[in-house]
């Protein structure tokens, strides 16, 4: 059965502090891996999906690395804006499910 | 383009009743999945459907119920609802079976009393 945890469970960082939030996962056959940001109250916003180790993705402020056995979120100067819950997925091997891990809840106080 | 659309946004029920939750995919979109989210927990699998078809049901009780219609949107329904069944309920969309960009709607989120 797959698996995925996320750490830590919550962060706290001053803006302009960078950090990293990591994600391991215990895949049989990963077919991808998603990263979402969800606000308060709102649905999963689509992130990024890596594929393979050594992938490597960015979307302003956000960068997603892959390896064999864990998934990297760096945040880069983030501002309060930046402030939610990241959520970690990976695609089953099966059909196109995704199993969550519960998420880092991020706050960047000015 | 119109995203993935959830109806209603909230909802109170009490114990024992039923409800019917509904979802639109993106245009062009044929899969549909509904994932529960309980307050400080990742979404969990509930049901995949594609091209009318169930492809896959997670660890849900059978009061939990969902099919696709000729137009691809969704119903999920549940059936004799218990305090355990508060969550916000997510439809995801995603372009073709295999496709590997998923997008959520906003959720519904219930409440049972």
């Amino acid at each position: 059965e797959d698996q995925v945890t996320q750490s830590p469970e919550a962060l706290r960082l001053q803006e302009g502090e960078s950090s990293s939030l990591n994600c391991s996962y215990t895949v049989s056959g990963l077919r991808g891996l998603f990263w979402y940001r969800q606000d308060p109250g709102k649905g999963p916003e689509f992130l990024f999906t890596l594929y393979s180790a050594g992938e490597e993705k960015e979307k302003e402020r956000l960068k997603a690395t892959l390896t064999k056995k864990e998934s990297f979120l760096h945040i880069t100067a983030p501002k309060p804006e930046d402030s939610a819950t990241y959520l970690c997925a990976s695609l089953n091997s099966g059909y196109s499910t995704l199993t969550f891990g519960k998420g880092t809840m991020l706050l960047v106080s000015p | 383009d119109a995203g993935v659309t959830q109806s209603p946004t909230h909802l109170i029920k009490t114990r024992g009743q039923h409800v019917t939750l509904r979802c639109s995919p993106i245009s062009g979109h044929k899969s549909v999945s509904w994932y529960q989210q309980v307050l400080g927990q990742g979404p969990q699998f509930i049901f995949q459907y594609y091209e009318k078809e169930e492809r896959g049901r997670g660890n849900f009780p059978d009061r939990f119920s969902a099919r696709q219609f000729p137009n691809y949107s969704s119903e999920l329904n549940v059936n004799a609802l218990l305090l355990g069944d508060s969550a916000l309920y997510l439809c995801a969309s995603l372009g073709q079976s295999g496709s590997n960009t998923i997008y959520f709607g906003e959720g519904s989120w219930l409440t049972v009393v």
